[in-house]
């Protein structure tokens, strides 16, 4: 079956732009995680989706981040006035369980590079 | 918070050898450590994983050992192969929600 997929695969902006990147997780996945990361770095969590609602909202670095969920379903990560150290690959993952402990599968990412 | 750190940061290794990868964690309270596999161009893919109440756990050529007392774990590739290259990468998980701390990820080499 399909897998979990992001678009666009890549996203080349001019600093104080606004993006938007997309994530449609496997279909009945009822968790969403976005994650990020850095050129040589491990990934560093974003911000956690239950259904609709975000209840870990923890790891956004700015309020210049913001995330979204509609339908329990596809997600938006929203990043205004981007900045050079925006630049990273952002990576979506669902899970089919609420509970912890249960695999988590990622999309390819979106690799953006802010100019 | 969860801190994870992993070593070595690059290993490289002739086709056929052994390959250990090892990571420890601060918080006592994670219970979940599962081991991704990413190669260039795609996102991380599970290659095994542990509950805290496992000692080790085997799938083929992977092992995968915890010591909880220590609060370290480690991934185990034998007989490696060219296609194992890629960058790997350890996490762990103490929220009910599986929000993953992540390793600074492990780039394996293996020669032919």
């Amino acid at each position: 079956g399909a897998g979990v997929s992001q678009s666009p695969s890549n996203k080349v902006t001019e600093k104080g732009k606004d993006v938007e990147l997309r994530c449609d997780p496997i279909s009945g996945h009822t968790a969403l995680y976005w994650y990020r990361q850095s050129l040589g770095q491990g990934l560093e969590f974003l911000i956690y989706f239950q259904g609709n609602s975000a209840p870990d909202k923890s790891g956004l670095p700015s309020d210049r981040f913001s995330a979204e969920r509609t339908g329990g379903s596809v997600s938006t990560l929203t990043i205004q006035r981007t900045q050079q150290e925006d630049s990273a690959v952002y990576l979506c993952a669902s899970s089919l369980d609420l509970a912890g402990g249960v695999e988590q599968f990622f999309g390819p990412g979106t690799r953006l590079t802010v100019l | 918070g969860e801190n994870v750190e992993q070593h070595p940061s690059t290993l490289s290794v002739q086709e056929g050898d052994s390959a250990v990868i090892k990571c420890t964690y601060s918080d006592s309270a994670s219970n979940y450590f599962p081991w991704y596999k990413q190669e260039l161009g795609k996102g991380p893919q599970l290659i095994i994983d542990i509950r805290s109440n496992v000692g080790e756990k085997k799938d083929q050529r992977i092992a995968v050992t915890l010591n909880k007392t220590a609060k370290h774990f480690s991934l185990h590739i034998t007989e490696t192969q060219p296609e194992d290259s890629a960058v790997y990468f350890c996490a762990a998980s103490s929220t009910s929600y599986g929000k993953l701390t992540f390793g600074q990820g492990t780039i394996l080499t293996v020669h032919p």
